[in-house]
Formats: C-alpha cells, structure tokens, sequence
C-alpha cells in the first residue's frame, strides 16, 4: 500500500517546455487534488477530481492542464512551461468529504 | 470564498513547555472541516488532527489539542510538553462541503523548539 505517489520528484525545465506530473493513489479515492507551495504563500490549489472523468479548476489554474482518465491517477500538465511556474507540487487525495487529504512527496520543478 | 490566516509566521518554544498556534477563518457556511497539518524539513504533509464544525467538544490527539471557537471562527492548536520532533511548518486548513470539497490553507507558522 503506497499511498499517494508522484512521479517525478525533481525536474528542471527550459522556459517554453512541457511536461506532465503523474499522481498515483492506491487508496481508491474518489477525490484528487493538485496544490502548489510557494514560500510564504501555503498551498494553493491548482485543480481538482471529484471523480473518473471529471475535473475542475482550483485557485490557480491557468498555465496547467490536467486529466483524470483512470481513478487511481491524476494528471497535471504544463503546455509552456514558465519562470513563474517554478514551485514544489504536491498531490492529495481523499476518500470523502469529512476524511483529511492525504499528501504525496511533492514534486520541485524548476523553470529556468 | 473562504480564507484562513495564519497570523504568526514564526514561533519558537523552549523543549518540554506549551506553546499555541493562532488560526482563525472566515466562511459563511455552517457545515465544514478544520485540520492542522506538520510539513517538517522532509517536505512530507502530516495530518495531526481533525475538527468537525458541528462537534461543540474539542478534538485531542495525544500532546496536541484544539480550541475550536466557531462564533469567532477561530481554531487554535496547543501542544503540550513539547519535543525537539515537533519543530516544523504547521498549517491550518478549512475544507468545504461544497465545490469539490476543497482544502484551503493558511500561509502557515514555522515552530523552532528549543533544547
């Protein structure tokens, strides 16, 4: 039982590139949440699942993308990648609504 | 939309003392969820406990307890007798039932504990 799981754990990324952060969880989850942490600023949400085929947008999402084909994986892409996106990423799931997320190790990217 | 603030950026406690980490948000729903979450040097999110807004009775969990104010829409965290491990970046969060059932954060206090 692994929990959450995201793949990479490090990336450093030319200005324009793309690239996509997989979330694996192994808990059967309904819902499945993208965040990233900047310093100073908490986490903020990027986008959301609450289910197999359904997304939506979180606090800020422009500049990412995300699909959610399979329950157990959450996708989060960036098309062009961008100075600004430079971050620590971290995935989260939950079972349901009064349950706590649980979190994976997050991801740093790095745009230069 | 709700918010949470964090008010103390930084802490710091003298080992085996108390110490309490402020957290007060702003919502106009009556249903919701607080946590306090531990984010240590490793970068792991550790969930050290849970309030439900319609339990009047605060949650405890071992040396960590909450003073859950709900009119004031406060959610403080105290930890007691405090230990070299508990030295982290503490977040409060709000979660929603409603939209997605989200997880708002505030910016966080960073615990030194001293020996």
């Amino acid at each position: 039982n692994a929990g959450v799981t995201q793949t990479p754990k490090f990336r450093v990324l030319k200005t324009g590139q793309s690239m996509t952060l997989l979330c694996a969880q192994d808990m059967n989850h309904e819902y499945m949440y993208w965040y990233r942490q900047d310093p100073g600023m908490g986490l903020r949400l990027i986008h959301y699942s609450v289910g197999e085929g359904t997304t939506a947008k979180g606090e800020v999402p422009d500049g990412y993308n995300v699909s959610r084909l399979k329950k157990q994986n959450f996708l989060l892409g960036l098309e062009s990648a961008a100075p600004s996106q430079t971050s620590v990423y971290f995935c989260a799931s939950s079972y349901g609504l009064a349950r706590e997320l649980f979190f994976g190790e997050g991801s740093r990217l790095t745009v230069l | 939309a709700q918010t949470v603030t964090q008010s103390q950026p930084e802490m710091s406690v003298q080992e085996a003392e108390t110490v309490t980490l402020s957290c007060t948000y702003d919502t106009s729903e009556s249903d919701y969820y607080l946590f306090w979450y531990k984010q240590p040097p490793s970068r792991q999110m550790i969930l050290v406990i849970r309030q439900e807004a319609y339990k009047q009775q605060n949650a405890t969990e071992n040396r960590f307890s909450v003073n859950f104010q709900k009119a004031a829409k406060s959610f403080s965290l105290k930890i007691s007798d405090s230990q070299l491990g508990d030295a982290a970046m503490y977040f409060c969060a709000y979660r929603t039932i409603t939209s997605g059932s989200r997880l708002t954060f505030g910016e966080g206090t960073q615990l030194t504990v001293n020996p």
